[in-house]
């Protein structure tokens, strides 16, 4: 079973970056792909994107296109989430989990995230 | 903002049987498979099913979902203590703005 180990918390000021690390071990980190998935204080849990390490194939939520960025680095088994121009609405728990992504022969998609990272506080406050 | 719609809240006493919604669209639910994540406070969200129906290993079979149509459903039977969290359902979405989707989130509470 694949373990995600994600670095610690962030107090950044609106205007700046946030680059959040996942460090995966056990299984083959080329194998599947890396998701982001956030949760804001009190609030459910939000998409962000994914990567696929192997072809370094990334898919952002049109909410974030233009303003996030992952990124993989097959030598370390380490994916990385950046998120830019942060404002207080930015503000939240940042989870990295292991996606599968299965095309059923009946047609449709299957995708779900079998492991996750402990999540890492992101604040911005100025 | 979620596209798929679940009741804020549910309840029951130990031993009961507890069910939640999810109610999506063609696009996702319609077209794809649906997975659950049980979220306990302060914690990781955790696989709880996937494929429509599929326990991984290690969850208990008092959890089982179900899908018709657009709609899902997540029962939990025998309830327990520590069954109290926070429960999402999710899925691949076909439109140009997803491609994967969450619940609103059913907080579960064991009376």
């Amino acid at each position: 079973q694949v373990q995600l180990v994600q670095s610690g918390a962030e107090v950044k000021k609106p205007g700046s970056s946030v680059k959040v690390s996942c460090k995966a071990s056990g299984g083959t980190f080329t194998t599947y792909d890396i998701t982001w998935v956030r949760q804001a204080p009190g609030q459910g849990l939000e998409w962000m994107g994914r990567i696929i390490p192997t072809v370094d194939t990334t898919n952002y939520a049109q909410k974030f296109q233009g303003r996030v960025a992952f990124t993989a680095d097959k030598s370390t088994s380490t994916a990385y989430m950046e998120l830019s121009r942060l404002r207080s609405e930015d503000t939240a728990v940042y989870y990295c989990a292991r996606g599968t992504l299965v095309i059923s022969i009946t047609g449709g998609t299957n995708y779900y995230f079998d492991s996750w990272g402990q999540g890492t506080l992101v604040t911005v406050s100025s | 903002q979620s596209v798929l719609t679940q009741p804020p809240s549910a309840s029951g006493t130990p031993g009961q049987r507890v069910t939640i919604s999810c109610s999506g669209s063609s696009s996702n639910i319609g077209s794809n498979t649906v997975n659950w994540y049980q979220q306990l406070p302060g914690t990781a969200p955790k696989l709880l099913i996937y494929s429509n129906n599929q326990r991984p290993s290690g969850v208990p079979d008092r959890f089982s979902g179900s899908k018709s149509g657009t709609s899902a459903s997540l029962a939990i039977s025998g309830l327990q203590s520590e069954d109290e969290a926070d429960y999402y359902c999710a899925a691949w979405d076909d439109s140009l703005n997803g491609l994967y989707v969450f619940g609103t989130g059913t907080k579960v509470t064991v009376l």
